[in-house]
């Protein structure tokens, strides 16, 4: 059965520094997609940046980048130069080809410190 | 990229009485959408997936007399809380998706904002 977690309940980042958040999957597809999403306090749940896995090349959306390693279904998501406004939960998900549907990982609540 | 919307923001509603939730997709036919509901500070949890035109496909443990799902057009779904009871109070969000071409098709969900319900 596929299944998606998150490690890391909390993290805390300083203004302006780098942070990764982990996430591991498990699926018996080859070819599939990877998603975060964050949820800001308003609870608009927002599409962070997306990873096709037949793709090797990382995907990057400004400030956010992915390390995606498929043989170890690893897949973290970075944040650059951190802002006070990515203060917020961060979901991994998988949407299954299957049916559609998206498993979402537990979430890592994300604190940005002045 | 595609707007979900949801009807209301919030609601607060006495025991015994039922509510309804509206989630339409504005600018997209969603041939399929999703009823997820979370609690404080955890992970959304998928209750239910609608059709256009079918009956609803619950996840087990969600009583469907309780939730009831309508998707009466490609551009709007419904969720119906009965005889709501103060452990009904929650956040409730819906999804809408579109079919996606390219090398690996699948459904992208877009988001709705959610609705806060709450039961005195």
């Amino acid at each position: 059965a596929q299944t998606v977690t998150q490690s890391q309940p909390e993290m805390s980042v300083q203004e302006a520094e780098t942070v990764t958040l982990s996430c591991t999957y498990d699926t018996s597809e080859s070819d599939y997609y990877l998603f975060w999403y964050k949820q800001p306090p308003s609870r608009q749940m927002i599409l962070v940046i997306r990873q096709e896995a037949y793709k090797q090349q990382n995907a990057t959306e400004n400030r956010f980048s992915v390390n995606f390693q498929k043989a170890a279904k690893s897949f973290s998501l970075k944040i650059s130069d951190s802002q006070l406004g990515d203060a917020a939960m961060y979901f991994c998900a998988y949407p299954m080809n299957r049916d559609d549907k998206i498993i979402f990982g537990k979430g890592t609540r994300l604190h940005i410190l002045p | 990229g595609a707007v979900v919307s949801q009807h209301p923001s919030w609601v607060i509603c006495k025991s015994g009485t039922s509510v309804k939730i509206e989630c339409r997709s504005l600018d997209f036919q969603a041939t399929t959408m999703f009823w997820y509901r979370q609690f404080p500070k955890q992970s959304l949890m998928l209750m239910a997936t609608s059709n256009e035109g079918s009956k609803a496909t619950y996840e087990q443990g969600v009583e469907k007399d309780k939730f009831l799902i309508n998707h009466a057009s490609l551009t709007l779904s419904t969720l119906t809380v009965t005889s709501a009871h103060p452990e009904d109070s929650s956040f409730y969000i819906c999804s809408a998706s579109q079919r996606t071409s390219g090398m690996v098709p699948h459904h992208e969900q877009f988001f709705g904002p959610g609705t806060r319900l709450t039961v005195l």
